[in-house]
């Protein structure tokens, strides 16, 4: 099955400045990755996502980047700001666009990222 | 804009017993899916439904089961529950085949305590 990795586990950075987590994973059949944002005691909540016939996405001061040969995908935040602390986890799936459905997602272990005022 | 529904928010249990968690999904969602997380820990995935029947199996334990009805919420059943299945519950629900990706919502969850 598939095996996704995330790095760091921490990360502290200074407000105003760019945070970077990064993703491996196994499967070369998986296609969809989202990345997720979860503060304590809600549910995750869906930023940013990245189909493997694309390198790169970007939605205001959050992109993501995709390596499929490398099997590497990597979320990057600019200009963070003190409501951007939070656990985040990357994943990853198979999703069928023909019709079929979306296997589960294969979460990483997540980035408690700490935004320092 | 709706949301994912899940009920009830906190659950406590004694072992042995069974619980039944319910997911409302986002209007005109076709697919389920159920994640539970420990303490601490990514979530993990059990079971999806797409149309009503089952599309794909994680690590759900023999002793939980789940559907999806006809009004396309659905119901995790828990039985003989240990002190280990005590974690937070979520549900998740996306539209399959929209041509932005099978973006999936999560809900807010259901806090279960065996004790």
């Amino acid at each position: 099955g598939e095996n996704v990795e995330q790095h760091p586990s921490t990360l502290s950075v200074q407000e105003g400045d760019s945070a970077v987590i990064k993703c491996t994973y196994s499967d070369s059949a998986s296609n969809y990755f989202p990345w997720y944002k979860q503060e304590l005691g809600k549910g995750p909540q869906l930023i940013i996502d990245i189909r493997s016939n694309v390198g790169e996405k970007k939605d205001q001061r959050i992109a993501v980047t995709l390596n499929k040969t490398a099997k590497h995908f990597s979320l990057h935040i600019t200009e963070t700001q003190p409501e951007d602390s939070a656990v985040y986890f990357c994943a990853a799936s198979k999703v069928v666009y023909s019709g079929g459905g979306a296997d589960g997602l294969t979460f990483g272990k997540g980035t408690h990222l700490i935004i320092q005022p | 804009a709706a949301g994912v529904i899940q009920s009830p928010r906190h659950l406590i249990k004694e072992k042995r017993e069974t619980a039944t968690l319910k997911c409302y999904p986002i209007p005109r969602h076709d697919t389920v899916y159920w994640y539970q997380q420990g303490p601490g820990q990514d979530p993990q995935f059990l079971i999806s439904f797409y149309e009503k029947m089952q599309s794909d199996k994680g690590s759900i334990p023999d002793r939980f089961s789940a559907q999806q009805f006809s009004d396309y919420h659905s119901e995790l059943n828990m039985s003989s529950l240990e002190l280990g299945d005590s974690a937070l519950y979520f549900c998740a629900s996306s539209l399959e085949g929209a041509p932005w990706g099978p973006e999936a919502f999560f809900g807010q969850g259901t806090r279960l305590t065996v004790v």
